[in-house]
């Protein structure tokens, strides 16, 4: 089935710094979504992405499907910003009907 | 709308005990999903639905049990429960499947379970 890396899996950050996430993944998508799961353990959506690029607020992502990456960008980091980003995708072939999730990237903003 | 509701928030059930995880949507999506998720990893589907009256299998379906009988409720069944069933539980929606934004998958609060 389709993998699904992310890095790095651990990243402490002074507040005001920007970041970038990276999710590999090893076979055609029809489903990218990055979510933040905040220190309540709350699944918050962050971006609906299989391709192209999107923005909102301080986040943006772009997903270059063809090379089978998205990436996550977090401007001007807030200590409200803390917390894990899952990648997960949902593969083309087939029935599938279930997103695969990354192992996630562990956030820490300190003021 | 409320999106996507579960209920209880929180729960601790002895080895043996039966339980019913609840979950509701309001969007009027016609697929539904329960997965779980155990400390440090991400989210393994139990099982799924892609409308009334039809359910199926995911990565980790043993022990569990659905049913959807209606488009707005799909509640997980959890028989004789097992300390291996410790994990939050998370229910999500979409309005379908495939490409077009028509599978983007919205999520409820979860249901931390611990089973002693």
């Amino acid at each position: 089935g389709i993998q699904v890396e992310q890095s790095p899996p651990d990243l402490i950050l002074q507040e005001g710094a920007n970041s970038t996430l990276r999710c590999n993944f090893s076979d055609s998508v029809n489903n990218l979504q990055w979510f933040h799961q905040n220190p309540w353990g709350q699944l918050i959506n962050l971006f609906y992405i299989p391709s192209g690029t999107k923005q909102n607020g301080r986040l943006s992502a772009t997903t270059v499907a063809t090379e089978r990456y998205s990436l996550l960008y977090i401007s001007s980091s807030q200590t409200t910003d803390s917390g894990v980003y899952f990648c997960a995708v949902e593969g083309d072939a087939g029935n599938n009907r279930k997103l695969i999730w990354g192992l996630g990237t562990s956030l820490a903003v300190n003021p | 709308n409320a999106g996507v509701t579960q209920t209880p928030k929180f729960r601790i059930l002895k080895i043996g005990q039966s339980m019913t995880l609840q979950c509701a949507q309001d969007m009027n999506h016609n697929y539904m999903y329960w997965y779980r998720q155990d400390p440090g990893m991400g989210l393994k589907l139990i099982y799924y639905s892609v409308g009334a009256g039809i359910t199926d299998k995911g990565e980790v379906p043993n022990g569990y049990n659905v049913s959807r009988s209606t488009t707005e409720d799909f509640p997980l069944r959890l028989e004789l429960a097992a300390p291996s069933q410790t994990s939050v539980y998370f229910c999500a929606s979409s309005y379908g499947g495939g490409a077009g934004g028509y599978n983007e998958q919205f999520f409820g609060p979860g249901t931390r379970l611990t089973v002693l």
